[in-house]
C-alpha cells in the first residue's frame, strides 16, 4: 500500500459525458502527478501540480482538466469522454515540487462505452 | 528527457539473479536514473534510484558506469512473485516521469 488513494476504481461511462477521478496523496506529499495507461499509448504523464499550483503539463489533451485544492487531494476532470479515453488513470505523489521519487495510487480503471 | 531503451522481455528460472540493462545515451548531468515495477492493473511501485557508481537497497541494486549512458538493475534471486514489467527511466529535476515500454520479467519454477 503506497498510502496513495484513488476512486472510483472503476468507472463505466457513455461516449460525450464527463466524468471526475480522485486522488488523495500520502499524507505529507505536497505534490500529485496524473497517468494515463492505455494498451497502445502507455503510461503517459499528464499532468503535475504542486500545492496547489500547476508545476508542468504533459501529454494532456484539452478536454481534461485537474485541480489540486487546498487540502492536496486532487481532481482530474474528463469531458466529451470518446472510447480511446478508455485508460487506467493514476495518480502519484511525492513530498516535494521535483522530488524523484513518485509513489503511485491503485488507478481508476475508466471504459467508455 | 532521455529517452531509455531496455530489452522486451525477459525470462528467468526461480532463484537466479536477473540483470536488465537500460541505455540512456542522453542522460543530462542533473537526471538521476530511476527503475520501477509494475504488476498488472496496479501503479508502477518504485525500486531503487541512483546517480552514478553502485547503489543497493533490500530489493535490487543498480549499476551505473561512469559516462552514465546505461544502467544495469540487477534482481538477487527471484522468485515467482517478481514477475513483472520492469521500467527505467531518466528523471530530471522537475520530477517528469517518462515511461518507456519497460521490460516483461517471466519467473518459472
Amino acid at each position: 500500500d503506497s498510502g496513495v488513494t484513488q476512486t472510483p476504481k472503476h468507472l463505466i461511462t457513455a461516449t460525450g459525458q464527463r466524468v471526475t477521478l480522485r486522488c488523495s496523496p500520502r499524507s505529507g506529499d505536497l505534490s500529485v502527478y496524473w497517468y494515463q495507461q492505455s494498451l497502445d499509448q502507455g503510461l503517459q504523464f499528464l499532468i503535475h501540480y504542486y500545492n496547489g499550483e500547476e508545476r508542468a503539463k504533459g501529454n494532456i489533451l484539452e478536454r481534461f482538466s485537474a485541480q489540486q485544492f487546498p487540502d492536496l487531494h486532487s481532481e482530474l476532470n474528463l469531458s466529451s469522454l470518446e472510447l480511446g479515453d478508455s485508460a487506467l488513470y493514476f495518480c502519484a505523489s511525492s513530498p516535494r515540487d521535483g522530488e524523484e521519487t513518485q509513489y503511485f495510487g491503485p488507478g481508476t480503471r475508466l471504459l467508455v462505452l | 528527457l532521455a529517452k531509455t531503451t531496455q530489452p522486451i522481455s525477459m525470462d528467468s528460472y526461480e532463484g537466479q539473479e536477473v540483470n536488465i540493462t537500460c541505455s540512456h545515451n542522453n542522460i543530462a548531468t542533473n537526471d538521476y536514473i530511476t527503475w520501477y515495477q509494475q504488476f498488472p492493473s496496479q501503479g508502477p511501485r518504485f525500486i531503487i534510484q541512483g546517480y552514478k557508481t553502485k547503489v543497493t537497497n533490500e530489493v535490487a541494486s543498480l549499476f551505473i558506469p561512469a559516462d552514465r549512458k546505461s544502467s544495469t538493475l540487477s534482481l538477487p534471486r527471484v522468485s515467482l512473485s517478481d514477475t513483472a514489467v520492469y521500467y527505467c527511466l531518466v528523471t530530471d529535476s522537475w520530477g517528469k516521469l517518462q515511461f518507456g515500454a519497460g521490460t516483461q520479467v517471466v519467473v518459472t519454477p
